[in-house]
């Protein structure tokens, strides 16, 4: 039973370009939730998201940053027109209840972008 | 306000010592979840225990030890005999039964000297 998958586990991006982070969650689970992790700092909350559904996405900065998850594939992480400050681990979560009463996240290995 | 507070930025001890990590939470909720996560040097989120609000009996897993009470609003951990292995990151998160979001602390770094 495969757990959350990441993909890539590593991103150079020079400044302008765009990122794009992709998270499977594990078999069976229909949220996922997108977390930042600046060097040396706790997870910041970006969004909560359910299978074509942007549920929460109130840690999300207001520009440049957007999430999906089709109904078919991975949920995406967008990052346009990159920036130094983007650089960071981004972790994706995935849980199976809605509302995640209860349901402990259970996490991927991260995508750590770097942005020269 | 913080939701989450592990005070502890880093905590170093001697291997075969015991360690508390602290974590002290604020909600007005009566129905929320706790919960600890390790992350080792290789940067993966390990999830370690929940306990809901309504528990608050104290959990023992092996060398590992949660103490949870509702008094002080705190929900500390306790790794006995400490080994090397054990050199971590250890995040402290709530979860309310109203809410979407996992509110982590800062984290405590842990390391454990041979």
């Amino acid at each position: 039973n495969a757990g959350v998958m990441q993909n890539p586990r590593h991103l150079v991006r020079r400044r302008g370009q765009e990122a794009r982070l992709r998270c499977s969650p594990m078999k069976g689970h229909s949220h996922v939730y997108w977390y930042r992790q600046l060097p040396e700092e706790g997870l910041k909350f970006m969004v909560y998201l359910q299978k074509e559904n942007i549920i929460d996405e109130s840690g999300m900065p207001k520009e440049r940053f957007s999430a999906e998850f089709p109904k078919e594939g991975p949920s995406i992480l967008r990052i346009q027109q990159v920036v130094r400050g983007d650089s960071a681990a981004y972790f994706c979560a995935s849980s199976p209840q809605a509302g995640v009463v209860g349901s402990p996240l259970h996490f991927g290995n991260g995508t750590r972008l770097t942005v020269t | 306000a913080q939701k989450v507070t592990q005070a502890q930025t880093e905590i170093s001890v001697v291997e075969k010592e015991d360690v508390t990590l602290d974590c002290v939470y604020e909600t007005r909720d009566t129905t929320y979840y706790l919960f600890w996560y390790k992350q080792p040097p290789s940067g993966e989120l390990v999830f370690l225990i929940r306990r809901n609000s309504f528990d608050e009996q104290n959990e023992i897993s092996g060398r590992y030890s949660w103490n949870f009470q509702k008094s002080t609003s705190s929900f500390n951990f306790t790794i006995t005999a400490s080994q090397v292995v054990d050199s971590a990151v250890y995040f402290c998160a709530l979860s309310e039964a109203t809410g979407n979001q996992f509110y982590f602390g800062t984290g405590t770094s842990l390391t454990v000297i041979p």
